[in-house]
């Protein structure tokens, strides 16, 4: 079996300021995503990436970039943290058919 | 684009009761409907998919029907157990040229409990 680590769990920033989440995987899958998580929200993707260096704008893309440079890693920017964007972000990966989609344990932002 | 809602917010059942969820999607293209469990503090983890090829899959306790002419889709926990205790998203996807699915819409997400 694989592992999607989400670096750091908690992150707590300033408002205005640009926050990096990252993400690695050893599943050696294709397709890596980004989804927030908020509360009675569901889940809503922001990032995807299909192969290294490739990104695809997900619902929710504008205030954050993305970065695919490697195929086991991805890693999400918040350009500039605002307070209604404190969420659970969750980073996943599946494979090119996406038969299954495996999780991160999230990271919690909170911005002060 | 698709969208995926799931109508029960919360649901309550004793324990050896059944849980049903439901959901219903948008897009007549959607064709992989996934469902993921969440514990508390921890990621989502699947729990039983169906494709449109299909009406009924059962894995052990668990029953996805689907009814593509409605377009809905529901998850069924039979002899429930309070390990059963999570939130459960339902999800939908096409399936892209080529034979890959395309990216996941989920719901909003239903807190099961299960009483003792």
């Amino acid at each position: 079996g694989g592992i999607i680590t989400q670096t750091p769990k908690f992150l707590i920033g300033q408002e205005g300021q640009k926050l990096t989440l990252k993400c690695q995987q050893n599943f050696n899958h294709d397709t890596m995503y980004w989804y927030r998580q908020d509360s009675g929200k569901g889940l809503r993707l922001i990032y995807y990436s299909i192969t290294e260096n490739d990104l695809q704008k997900g619902d929710l893309s504008e205030g954050y970039d993305a970065s695919r440079e490697k195929k086991s890693s991805f890693s999400l920017t918040v350009t500039s943290a605002q307070k209604n964007e404190m969420a659970v972000f969750l980073c996943a990966s599946s494979t090119d058919r996406g038969r299954e989609v495996f999780f991160g344990k999230g990271t919690r932002l909170t911005v002060v | 684009g698709e969208k995926v809602e799931q109508h029960e917010s919360t649901l309550s059942v004793r324990e050896g009761d059944s849980a049903v969820i439901n959901c219903t999607y948008t897009d007549t293209a959607s064709s992989y409907f996934p469902w993921y469990k969440q514990e508390a503090g921890k990621g989502l983890h699947f729990v039983i998919d169906i494709r449109s090829n299909v009406d009924r899959k059962q894995s052990q306790r668990l029953i996805v029907l689907l009814d593509k002419k409605a377009k809905r889709f529901s998850l069924h926990i039979t002899a429930t157990q309070p390990e059963d205790s999570a939130i459960y998203f339902c999800a939908a996807s096409m399936r892209r040229s080529g034979g890959s699915n395309a990216k996941l819409t989920f719901g909003k997400g239903t807190k099961l409990s299960v009483k003792s």
